[in-house]
Formats: structure tokens, sequence, C-alpha cells
């Protein structure tokens, strides 16, 4: 099993620019996770879904809109970027509420 | 809004010694504690968590503490290894939510030789 995985693993956009980050499990997990970790701030809860065909926010989800489309794939999206966005982007998924086994994790840089 | 406060930022044992990192949350409907590790540039993972209808628990090595009046939570970590250098995080969930978890800022694990 490849558990959780993450593309791009790094991306540099200008400001305004749009991209997606893909994010993938193969292990039947119920909810998935889109996270932003930034330097000594820890990790920030963009949005998450609990299910396949929900979607909820979570502590900062301005700027990002994510689909869930279908039980294996959450994907997140930039609609225009800025340079408040660059960050590390992890995504999660759990078997429903609980442990959350993360991917390796996007490195975005917004010039 | 609610937040979860980590002490210390930083953290440097000598090799075989305890190390104790402490968390204090704000919303009292927090009932799931996490705590997960990060290595220098891999992905978190979860060591251990616990509930709030437990008090303490402990696995091998390590054990966490909960004190639900004050809010509290700490992580312990004995006989300390090299491998234990790490960054740990400690999260609460959001009221009775196991799904929103907010998070505490790290502490960075040093091990002296």
């Amino acid at each position: 099993n490849a558990g959780v995985t993450q593309t791009p693993k790094f991306q540099v956009l200008k400001t305004g620019q749009s991209m997606t980050l893909q994010c993938a499990q193969d292990m039947n997990h119920n909810s998935m996770y889109w996270y932003r970790q930034d330097p000594g701030m820890g990790l920030r809860l963009i949005y998450y879904s609990a299910s396949e065909g929900t979607t909820d926010k979570g502590e900062v989800p301005n700027g990002y809109n994510v689909s869930r489309l279908n039980k294996r794939e959450f994907s997140l999206r930039l609609e225009s970027a800025a340079p408040s966005q660059t960050s590390v982007y992890f995504c999660a998924s759990s078997v429903s509420a609980g442990e959350q086994y993360f991917g390796p994790g996007t490195r975005l840089t917004v010039t | 809004g609610e937040n979860v406060e980590q002490h210390p930022s930083t953290l440097s044992v000598q090799e075989g010694d305890s190390a104790v990192i402490k968390c204090t949350y704000s919303d009292s409907a927090s009932n799931y504690f996490p705590w997960y590790k990060q290595e220098l540039g891999k992905r978190p993972q979860l060591i251990i968590d616990i509930r709030s209808n437990v008090g303490e628990k402990k696995d091998q090595r390590i054990a966490v503490t909960l004190n639900k009046t004050a809010k509290h939570f700490s992580l312990h970590i004995t006989e300390t290894q090299p491998e234990d250098s790490a960054v740990y995080f400690c999260a609460a969930s959001i009221g009775i939510s196991y799904y929103q978890l907010i998070w505490g800022a790290g502490t960075m694990l040093i091990l002296q030789p």
C-alpha cells in the first residue's frame, strides 16, 4: 500500500496564479483532511471531509476550495495564490475520527 | 477562538533521561488529545492519544496524562534515545468532534550524547 500520496512535491507560483494540489489514499479511509504547516505555528486545518460527499471548513479556509472527488481522492485548489499561502501543505486521512495518516507534503512558494 | 499552548518550544535532554512536554487547551468540550512526532523533513505520525474518559495511558517508554479540570495534558518520554530526536506536536479536538483538531506549535526535542 502506498498510503497517502500527494502531488506535486514542490511548486512555485506567481501571485495570482491558480493551482490544484492532489491527494489520494489507498487505505479505504472515510475521512480526509488538508492542513498547512508554517514555521513555529504547528498544523492548521484548512478543510476536511468526514465522508465521501461532504466537506467542511476548518480553521483557515479563506483562499482555498476543496473537492472530494471520490472516496480515495481529495483535492485542494488555490484560485488566486498570494504570498501568505507560502507553506507546506499536508493531506491526511483516517478511518473515521481518530488517528490521522499523513502524506509526504507539498512545499509551495508564492512569489 | 480555541487554542492549544505547548511548552517548551525547545527541550534539550541527556540521552537516557526523561522528557516532559506540556499542553493546555481552551475548549472545555475537547475530548480527544493526540500526540504526533515529526522527524526532520518527514510527515507527522501519531505516537499516542488519549480520550477524556481516561486519565493516563502508557505505551512502552511513552505516556500521556490528562487533567480535564485544569485543561492540560502532558507527554512523558522515559529513557530517551537518539531516535527520539524530533518535533512533537500536541492537539486537542474542537468540541466533541474528533475530526477538527487544534494543534500546539510544537516542541523540538534535542538529545545530548
